[in-house]
């Protein structure tokens, strides 16, 4: 089963606009949340990442928020550029994996995101 | 600076077949992973070894084997391949506790 759901599957913005790609999951034993940039034809690359213990990260544009209640959290870009055209992926570790198995991650499904000039 | 590298990058495959994905990494790290990337299922963890000399079944294993040939060396192996393990494979490493993964390019197979 899909232990972490992603949405939108695709989002089109236009140059400067505001991306929002959000995620959620069920499974409480969550403790890192990373996302992960992928460009055609390469492997993922990691983006930016939060654990629980805060309610958002900012890192340049791109900014993760956090919602522990919800169970939800969710990717920004701002001032989005055409080079942001890519898909990206949001991922959780269970904490039980421990801390040596930080590349045991659950994937969400993807969003492919275009960013118009 | 290499990184993660995979071979080969493409393959068409007839059901039952067998072969053989090759990773390497030259980042000296102890873990390694094998994901496939599916559309619509995001990447999915087959198989993974945290350390030379260890490998443990990920989300998917079924129909795969896995080698540590040594640290540098993880490869997946397709014994009878099907239709349904048409995909992307991605090889990636990372080091204990350090929480970024680092992927290669990617293998893409066709099972016919």
């Amino acid at each position: 089963q899909q232990q972490v759901k992603q949405s939108p599957q695709s989002l089109i913005v236009q140059k400067g606009g505001i991306s929002i790609i959000n995620c959620a999951y069920e499974n409480t034993a969550f403790d890192y949340f990373p996302w992960y940039q992928q460009f055609p034809g390469k492997g993922p690359a990691l983006l930016i990442a939060i654990r629980p213990d805060v309610s958002e990260k900012k890192e340049g544009r791109f900014t993760i928020s956090f919602n522990k209640s919800a169970k939800q959290f969710s990717l920004h870009i701002m001032d989005s550029q055409p080079g942001d055209s890519a898909t990206y992926f949001c991922a959780a570790k269970n904490a039980k994996a421990g801390g040596t198995s930080y590349g045991k991650l659950t994937f969400g499904q993807g969003t492919i995101l275009t960013v118009h000039p | 600076n290499a990184g993660v590298t995979q071979t080969p990058k493409f393959q068409v495959l007839k059901t039952g077949q067998s072969m053989t994905l090759q990773c390497a990494q030259d980042m000296n790290h102890n873990s390694m992973y094998w994901y496939r990337q599916d559309p619509g299922m995001g990447l999915r963890l087959i198989y993974y070894s945290a350390s030379e000399g260890t490998t443990d079944k990920g989300e998917v294993p079924n129909g795969y084997n896995v080698s540590r040939l040594n640290k540098r060396e993880f490869s997946l192996r397709l014994e009878s391949a099907a239709p349904s393990q048409t995909s992307v494979y991605f090889c990636a490493s990372s080091e204990p506790f350090n929480r970024e993964l680092f992927f290669g390019e990617g293998s893409r197979l066709t099972v016919l």
